[in-house]
């Protein structure tokens, strides 16, 4: 089946400019997931959907980022303005549900897409 | 809080060594940890889970331990193989779901 698919895989703006990456999750997969990877960091998490409504976002800077997923499927984020700080990889995931008490461990495995790797100079 | 903290931060071996990777956590209720392997410029993939019941899993070449009373894992790389350089990632579950994601072990595997 096919992967977590992102782009771009690689952006370099100027600090202040905009910013947005795409995610398109595997077929069937309920829950989206948004993360940000810092060199040599775990990756946090931004924020995760579940079809298209939000399961948490409290650890996005909603200041300056925002993330949509409008139909459930692909989700789009965004980063307006950027700052130095973001500099960061993006990582999208999806798994076929999260959580719940009929949830099988399996069924909230997790994966990954490659990522977008953001530079902001 | 839940933390999860891995060692060493990096480390250097020869091919067709063995080296084994630790994380320790604090996540509670625990569900499951994970281990994922990152290559460089890609997203990380799962090599293991287990469960509070399991203490050994194995994956090929890799084999991961849990003692759930200490809440330590390891994660032993058998016979290394160049393509084994990348990050491995500790991550833990809890039962809500949420995860924990240690800051990762950086493996460098020279011929």
């Amino acid at each position: 089946e096919a992967g977590v698919a992102q782009s771009p895989r690689y952006k370099i703006i100027e600090k202040r400019q905009s910013v947005a990456f795409w995610c398109n999750p595997i077929s069937g997969h309920a829950t989206l997931y948004w993360y940000q990877q810092i060199l040599g960091q775990g990756p946090k998490l931004l924020i995760q959907f579940q079809n298209n409504g939000v399961v948490d976002d409290s650890q996005l800077p909603k200041d300056r980022f925002s993330a949509e997923r409008l139909k459930g499927v692909d989700s789009t984020l965004k980063i307006q303005p950027a700052k130095l700080e973001d500099s960061a990889v993006y990582l999208c995931a999806s798994s076929q549900k999260a959580g719940g008490l009929l949830s099988r461990i399996v069924d909230n495995e997790q994966f990954f897409g490659p990522g977008t790797r953001l530079t902001v100079l | 809080k839940n933390q999860v903290e891995q060692s060493p931060q990096s480390l250097i071996i020869l091919e067709g060594k063995n080296c084994t990777l630790q994380c320790n956590y604090t996540v509670s209720p625990f569900s499951n940890l994970r281990w994922y392997k990152q290559d460089t410029g890609r997203g990380p993939v799962s090599l293991t889970i287990m469960t509070f019941s399991e203490n050994t899993k194995s994956n090929g070449r890799y084999t991961a331990t849990l003692d759930a009373d200490t809440k330590q894992s390891s994660l032993h790389i058998t016979a290394s193989q160049l393509s084994d350089s990348a990050s491995y990632i500790c991550v833990v579950s809890a039962s809500d779901y949420k995860l924990s994601f240690g800051a990762g072990t950086t493996v460098t595997v020279r011929a």
